[in-house]
Parts: structure tokens; sequence; C-alpha cells
């Protein structure tokens, strides 16, 4: 079964200040997949990366980019230059490929101020 | 990516009736999942629910509680039954397409008891 941690609450920045959000992840599986999901205060959930084991190279799109070191099992996602829109609860969360369903962490809420 | 809608968006009902939740997708997906999200809490898987076949329900969610329908590779029901006041959260439907494809997330359902 997988595992995931997420041991920042909440974290609360300026805009235009970068933040990393992290995620510290336990798994047996050989081959796993790790997600990040952002819930805004609408509630609804928004993918915003899969990651497959196999593939440590890091990812950028945009703003976001995420660092994968399977040494450390974390999966950390870093967003340069904050926005108010940022603000959010974000989810990481390893796949359960026997279940083919999520186990989502306990989440970090994003406040970003003005 | 898959679009998912949910209906309803909300309600409010009294204790001890029923409600029928729909989650439908704009496209056939293999496997679609049913979570439930306490206030204030992350997500926790209730079932798996697969065409043709039972769900498959998580420790601590039973059938006769939480019963899925699942009658095609587009639609998928959950009645959450005998509603009592700690049933209140916002319910989720996904979807993926097999493997260890994204999930994609309806926009959930706040359900609050009275």
């Amino acid at each position: 079964a997988q595992k995931v941690t997420q041991a920042q609450t909440e974290i609360s920045v300026v805009e235009k200040e970068d933040v990393t959000l992290d995620c510290v992840y336990e798994t047996r599986d050989t081959t796993y997949y790790l997600f990040w999901y952002k819930q805004p205060p609408s509630g609804e959930l928004v993918f915003l990366i899969r990651r497959n084991s196999f593939d440590e190279q890091n990812e950028i799109s945009g703003r976001y980019s995420w660092n994968f070191q399977k040494s450390t099992s974390s999966f950390n996602f870093t967003i340069t230059a904050s926005q108010v829109v940022d603000s959010a609860v974000y989810f990481c969360a390893p796949l359960d490929t026997g279940r083919r369903a999520l186990t989502f962490g306990s989440g970090t809420r994003l406040q970003v101020q003005p | 990516s898959a679009v998912i809608s949910q209906k309803p968006s909300r309600d409010i009902c009294q204790r001890g009736t029923s409600l029928t939740i729909q989650c439908q997708v704009d496209s056939q997906v293999t496997m679609m999942f049913w979570y439930r999200q306490q206030p204030g809490q992350s997500l926790t898987l209730i079932a798996t629910a697969n065409q043709g076949s039972e769900a498959t329900y998580e420790s601590g969610f039973v059938i006769d509680k939480f019963p899925i329908s699942r009658p095609n590779l587009t639609f998928s029901t959950l009645t959450v039954s005998n509603m009592s006041p700690e049933d209140s959260s916002i319910y989720l439907c996904s979807g993926d397409s097999g493997g260890a494809d994204t999930q994609y997330f309806g926009p959930g359902t706040r359900l609050t008891v009275l």
C-alpha cells in the first residue's frame, strides 16, 4: 500500500515569492506513479502532473516545477513568483497500481497574500 | 482528458433520507472511483466501480450504506443511504482509461445532512 506525507499543513507567502510544497511517499512497488492535484476554494480537483518512477527528470511547466528524488522518496512542487490565484489546497497522491486508486496526502493549504 | 460532470452540485438533506449522486463522463472510461472529502480533510476512496461487476469497497465503507451502480462506460451513481449529519461531505467521482492513466475528477457534490 502507498503512503504519503505532506508535512506542511499551511503555508502563507506574499505574492511573487517562490514556494515549495513537500511530498514524501512510501511504496513497495518498483514501478509507481505520482500525481499532484490542486483544489481551489471552488472545490474541484485540478490535475497538475503525473510522474512515473522510471523518469527522474525534473519537470517545468510555466511557473510550476517538480523535483522528483527517488533516493529520498520525495516529489516536491515549487511555484515560482506565486500569484493570488495559486491560493488553494495542493495534494500529492501516489497511485496504488493494484487498485488503480489514488492515495491522497493530507494536503497543503497555500495562501498567497497580495 | 475526460470531462466529468456530477449532479446535484449540492444538496441539503434530512436525517434518515437517501440521496443519489450521478456522475457522467464525456468519454468511455475503464474505471470509475468515488471519493469522500469530509470538511477540512483529504480525500478518502469509498469504492471502485467497474462496468458489469459489483463495486469494490474500501475498508470502512459498505454496500448497504453506499450502493453504487455502473450501467455503462460513461456513467455511475452513488447513493448515500439513511443519512446522518456525519455524512455531510463533498463526494467526488473520477475516472481513468486504464493502466496508470491520469484520473480526472468531477466538480463534486456538497452534501449537508441536517
